[in-house]
């Protein structure tokens, strides 16, 4: 059963900083991820999903790797900014339809 | 094109009742999921419905139950409502049964009391 964990649980930052958050899973078999964006008591925004077959996806200042093999996943902020406080979600897809998210990283990003 | 709306936006009932979700799905996608997100969890997958079929289902009892549409729309049923299916309710669709490219709804915020 794959299992999807994300550290830090929570992360607080000074405006302007890059930083990276950690999402890593227990069975390399998968078909993609996706990182996805929640605000408080709100849906999921996705905002890069990567394909097994591919190392990084890039959108903006934000940059996701995957790195199958030893079953790691970053996702990479540059020059935050407050509008980025968020919860950040890792979701892993299994060529069995099987999609895992772990708990999330509450980012908060002070001026 | 219209996003993915659920109604309603939050609901309380007591333990032992039924309640039932609501969710259009966005224009051009025939997939539904459903998932239940605790306080500081991560979303867990209830069930997924495709061309009106349940498509795959997660490690759910069977008092959570749903139906599809002929328009895509769905419906999340819940009976014998206990403290712990108080919870963050998101709808996600998509196209072609897969699930990803996703897009969410804001969720049902339901309190069990």
């Amino acid at each position: 059963k794959q299992e999807v964990t994300q550290i830090p649980a929570a992360l607080s930052v000074p405006e302007g900083e890059n930083l990276v958050l950690n999402c890593s899973f227990t069975d390399s078999a998968i078909y993609n991820l996706q990182w996805f964006r929640q605000d408080p008591g709100k849906g999921l925004t996705s905002l890069l999903l990567i394909q097994s077959s591919q190392r990084e996806q890039t959108s903006g200042r934000l940059n996701a790797s995957l790195d199958k093999s030893s079953g790691r996943s970053t996702l990479y902020i540059a020059a935050s900014q407050p509008g980025d406080s968020a919860t950040y979600l890792c979701a892993v897809n299994d060529n069995n339809n099987d999609m895992r998210f772990g708990a999330g990283t509450r980012l908060t990003v002070k001026p | 094109e219209t996003g993915v709306t659920q109604s309603p936006t939050h609901l309380i009932k007591t333990r032992g009742q039924q309640v039932t979700l609501r969710c259009s799905s966005q224009s051009g996608h025939n997939t539904v999921s459903w998932y239940q997100q605790a306080l500081g969890q991560g979303p867990q997958f209830i069930f997924q419905y495709y061309r009106e079929e349940e498509n795959g289902r997660g490690n759910f009892p069977p008092r959570f139950s749903g139906l599809q549409f002929p328009n895509y729309s769905s419906e999340l049923n819940v009976n014998a409502l206990e403290l712990d299916d108080s919870a963050l309710y998101l709808c996600a669709s998509s196209s072609g049964g897969r699930r990803e490219d996703y897009t969410f709804g804001s969720g049902t915020r339901l309190t069990v009391v």
